[in-house]
């Protein structure tokens, strides 16, 4: 298994502003990922996070809005950049061990921008 | 466009009730997990199923994987408002989609 640290747990952003969400894994993961989950919505995958390449991202998000760095197997971050309401989510990072099917999820970072 | 359709999407029940939840897509995963979710919370996984036609069993939870792995289905026995949650499915391969949910509320 693995236990996944996310921060900030929550934050109320200024329109406009940029977040940046960090994500700690306490073992080495193969694969990386990020979602978002709108309100009273089901979680809706934003990209695999890439370990030193560029995040392949999923319909509908783009590297600008939702930049994302993975610097080594236990480590990655999302920014969620200029900020609307609409972006108002948690953001929940998750991780696959090795070759096991199974993908454990962090505790979320819940955003409120106003 | 869900690539799991997950079915009902809410719930509401007396305590003691059974009942089954859905998830169906047209696509073969490797395996698909069950999550449940509560409020503030982010998901907890359940269960993994793996093999085609495999059925798991959790206290009063019961999951079953299709023979084909494209449908799974979430049966509870004698619900407990305990059981009240957002209940997840999601299928896997490289990476995990997941279902609209089913808000469940088991009143008692």
């Amino acid at each position: 298994s693995a236990v996944i640290s996310q921060k900030p747990s929550r934050d109320i952003c200024q329109r406009g502003t940029s977040l940046t969400i960090q994500c700690q894994v306490d073992s080495q993961v193969t694969m990386m990922f990020w979602y978002r989950q709108q309100p009273g919505q089901s979680l809706t995958l934003i990209a695999t996070a890439n370990q030193g390449s560029e995040a392949t991202y999923e319909s509908g998000f783009v590297i600008d809005k939702f930049p994302i760095s993975r610097p080594n197997l236990t480590f990655s971050t999302l920014t969620v950049s200029n900020m609307s309401p609409e972006d108002s989510s948690i953001y929940l990072c998750s991780a696959r061990t090795g070759s096991g099917n199974t993908i454990y999820f962090g505790e979320g970072s819940w955003l409120t921008v106003v | 466009t869900q690539l799991l359709e997950q079915s009902p999407q809410f719930l509401s029940i007396q305590e003691g009730e059974n009942l089954t939840v859905y998830c169906n897509s047209s696509s073969v995963f490797s395996s698909l997990q069950w999550y449940r979710q509560e409020p503030g919370e982010g998901p907890v996984l359940l269960v993994t199923v793996v093999t085609g036609g495999e059925v798991k069993k959790l206290k009063r939870l019961t999951f079953q994987f299709g023979d084909a792995r494209k449908d799974s289905s979430l049966h509870i026995t004698a619900a407990q408002p305990g059981d009240t949650g957002l209940y997840l499915c999601a299928g896997a391969n490289n990476d995990m989609r997941f279902g609209a949910g089913t808000r469940l509320t088991v009143k008692p």
